[in-house]
């Protein structure tokens, strides 16, 4: 158990909705990041807060937002989703940036 | 942007065979970490090796950092049918825009036959 918790584990929806998806961070650590990991692909990058700011973005969608919040949970929120977005969301929190993450069990989104 | 590349993307081997995994950063980096994913599993951290030139082991794994701290590599000795799953090397961006990024290289799948 790595400490990290993802909800939930498994989600399907349909085109053209919304989801949020959560993420507790382990006790004492600051830094939150977000990848997405589709069928046989490595991990892009999203982005990453560090104690409740923004640090550093990736080639994240318009469509895609998140944010982390006083407690430190982090929220991605991912709408007018398309079956492109169908993925594992993995969520991974590490003490600072220089430091090596530890992922949540991940989110399974399937867009039907 | 910081990109890193790992090579082989697939890698099959017999039971005690030996493996490596390359791993290659466009920039310096800080420090290189490596994670396993176990199939169906998530990342799951190994090692961070911080200095030039550094080599690390666990058992049978064998980690090292160049002397550039540009690129790394994972040896695994005799490989066992439990070593299966991805290898990932990771860097943390230092500067510039993506400060705090840590960026992940393709992932090398090792497949073990028995």
């Amino acid at each position: 158990d790595s400490g990290v918790t993802q909800t939930p584990k498994h989600l399907i929806t349909a085109t053209g909705q919304r989801v949020t998806l959560r993420c507790s961070p382990r006790s004492g650590d600051l830094s939150v990041y977000w990848y997405q990991q589709s069928l046989d692909q490595g991990l892009q990058f999203l982005i990453q807060y560090y104690n409740g700011e923004e640090r550093a973005k990736g080639n994240i969608l318009e469509r895609f937002s998140a944010q982390q919040f006083p407690d430190l949970h982090s929220e991605l929120n991912l709408s007018s989703l398309e079956l492109g977005d169908s993925a594992l969301y993995f969520c991974a929190s590490s003490v600072d940036w220089y430091t090596e993450a530890f992922f949540g069990q991940g989110t399974r989104l399937t867009v039907v | 942007g910081q990109q890193v590349m790992q090579i082989p993307q697939y890698q099959h081997v017999q039971e005690g065979e030996d493996f490596t995994t390359y791993c290659n950063s466009s920039t310096t980096l800080s420090n290189i970490q490596w994670y396993k994913q176990r199939p169906g599993g998530h990342p799951v951290f190994l090692i961070q090796l911080v200095k030039s030139g550094e080599v690390k082991k666990q058992k049978r794994l064998t980690f090292q950092f160049g002397e550039a701290k540009k690129n790394s590599s994972l040896h695994i000795t005799a490989t066992q049918t439990t070593d299966v799953g991805t290898y990932f090397c990771a860097g943390p961006n230092a500067g510039g825009t993506s400060y705090g990024k840590l960026t992940f290289g393709q992932g090398t799948i090792l497949t073990v036959h028995p």
